[in-house]
């Protein structure tokens, strides 16, 4: 099992573009969430996907957005660009959500770069 | 308000010392808590929970409901623990779908 997989790994945009983070889960999992984790800080919750319905949303403005596909990956969305979205954008997986929530695993992220 | 605080974010121990890094947080309904670590160029990864009470890499957390405490504890410091270190929660206030972060502490073994 190839663990959970994030594409692309580094990434460069210009501030006003439009960016597409891609994710897939462990075999199995069927729950995604997305992280953004800004440099010294914490991991901040963005999204949490279960059977392709949102069942948690962070305080993020509506320029971010995902969505789960009938395989379980999943794609986070932003628009507009600021200089403020770079971050590293993490995707973790779990088999359950809810108090049958073992906990995620993680993959290696995105690094994206607003210049 | 739900918020996981890391008082430290630096803290060097030498090889053998006890460690315990600390973690204090906020939640009004019933938590569920957690340490991930993340060691030199690799994946955050779930280190343990304390639903599960287990030890792990010579690790143990307890869960202070009265002092709103989790902290990491480990008696005997290797080399191989320096790493990165957050601790996690969740729970019933948002269905267990939301996992808040703390700052994270940076963990460094002397040798």
């Amino acid at each position: 099992d190839a663990g959970v997989t994030q594409s692309p790994t580094h990434l460069i945009k210009t501030r006003g573009q439009h960016v597409t983070l891609r994710c897939s889960p462990i075999s199995g999992h069927k729950s995604v969430s997305w992280y953004q984790q800004v440099l010294g800080q914490g991991p901040q919750f963005i999204f949490q996907y279960y059977e392709k319905e949102e069942r948690g949303r962070g305080n993020f403005p509506d320029r971010f957005s995902a969505r789960q596909f009938p395989n379980y990956s999943s794609e986070l969305n932003v628009n507009a660009l600021l200089l403020g979205d770079s971050a590293l954008y993490l995707c973790a997986s779990s088999a359950a959500r809810g108090s049958f929530n073992y906990g995620y695993t993680f993959g290696s992220g995105t690094r994206l770069t607003v210049v | 308000a739900q918020r996981v605080t890391q008082p430290e974010k630096l803290l060097s121990v030498f090889k053998g010392a006890p460690v315990e890094l600390k973690c204090n947080y906020s939640y009004s309904g019933s938590p569920e808590l957690f340490w991930y670590v993340q060691y030199s160029r690799q994946r955050l990864q779930l280190l343990l929970r304390h639903i599960s009470r287990e030890s792990i890499k010579g690790f143990t957390a307890d869960l202070n409901k009265g002092e709103t405490s989790f902290h990491l504890k480990k008696p005997f410091a290797q080399e191989e623990d320096s790493a990165m270190y957050y601790c996690a929660l969740s729970g019933s206030e948002t269905s267990y779908d939301k996992v808040i972060f703390g700052p994270g502490t940076s963990l460094s073994v002397i040798p």
